[in-house]
């Protein structure tokens, strides 16, 4: 069955440290989606790509960076982690751009 | 930024009673209106979307209606049950912004 993973799903790392965080899907979504999920704070778009070679910032995406260089995996790289981005964050995919997203397990990321 | 307003933040009921949640948002060209329902410590799932050429959607117990001229959509539990307890977000499309997410309903479904 098609299925959208995430690894790590638990990471603990210091401050100042570049992490990557990994998405990958065997729906063969042209979309994908980047989020973060905060108490108070719901779901917030960090990065989404349409298509592969394609990237595009969202709501909450100063410090961190996504590639798109194959359908199946949006990697999330956050360049020298900061305590404020302790979080889970969710990858999703999608069909159409407008349409229902898959989202994966999660990973929750620390940053002491 | 854009905003999706969701109203209410909590919401406890009996069980057997209707629930309804309300999402306001702002960008008149949005036309795909989803609601997911997370459980505690698990993903997002849909439950339930409408787009803006209907103003209602039904399925079973489950139904959203929209109101594109004051631009909320609403989500209907009937007959709720305990296994209906969960965070429930709307998302609105949002130009140059692909969705952006209400900030949650945590609903209580009281044995």
């Amino acid at each position: 069955d098609a299925e959208i993973t995430q690894s790590p799903r638990h990471k603990i790392t210091e401050t100042g440290r570049q992490v990557t965080l990994a998405c990958h899907q065997t729906w063969n979504h042209n979309n994908m989606f980047w989020y973060r999920q905060d108490l108070g704070h719901g779901l917030r778009l960090i990065h989404y790509s349409y298509g592969v070679q394609d990237t595009n910032k969202g709501e909450v995406s100063d410090g961190y960076s996504v590639s798109r260089s194959n359908t199946e995996d949006l990697p999330l790289t956050l360049e020298s982690a900061a305590s404020s981005q302790t979080s889970v964050y969710f990858c999703a995919s999608s069909d159409l751009a407008q349409g229902q997203q898959y989202f994966g397990p999660g990973t929750r990321l620390t940053v002491t | 930024g854009e905003n999706v307003e969701q109203h209410p933040s909590t919401l406890s009921v009996q069980e057997g009673d209707s629930a309804v949640i309300k999402c306001t948002y702002s960008d008149s060209a949005s036309n795909y209106f989803p609601w997911y329902k997370q459980e505690l410590g698990k993903r997002p799932q849909l439950i339930i979307d409408i787009r803006s050429n209907v103003g209602e959607k039904k399925d079973q117990r489950i139904a959203v209606t929209l109101n594109k001229t004051a631009k909320h959509f609403s989500l209907h539990i009937t007959e709720t049950q305990p296994e209906d307890s969960a965070v429930y977000f709307c998302a609105a499309p949002v130009y140059g912004q692909n969705f952006v997410f209400g900030p949650g309903t945590r609903l209580s479904v009281l044995p």
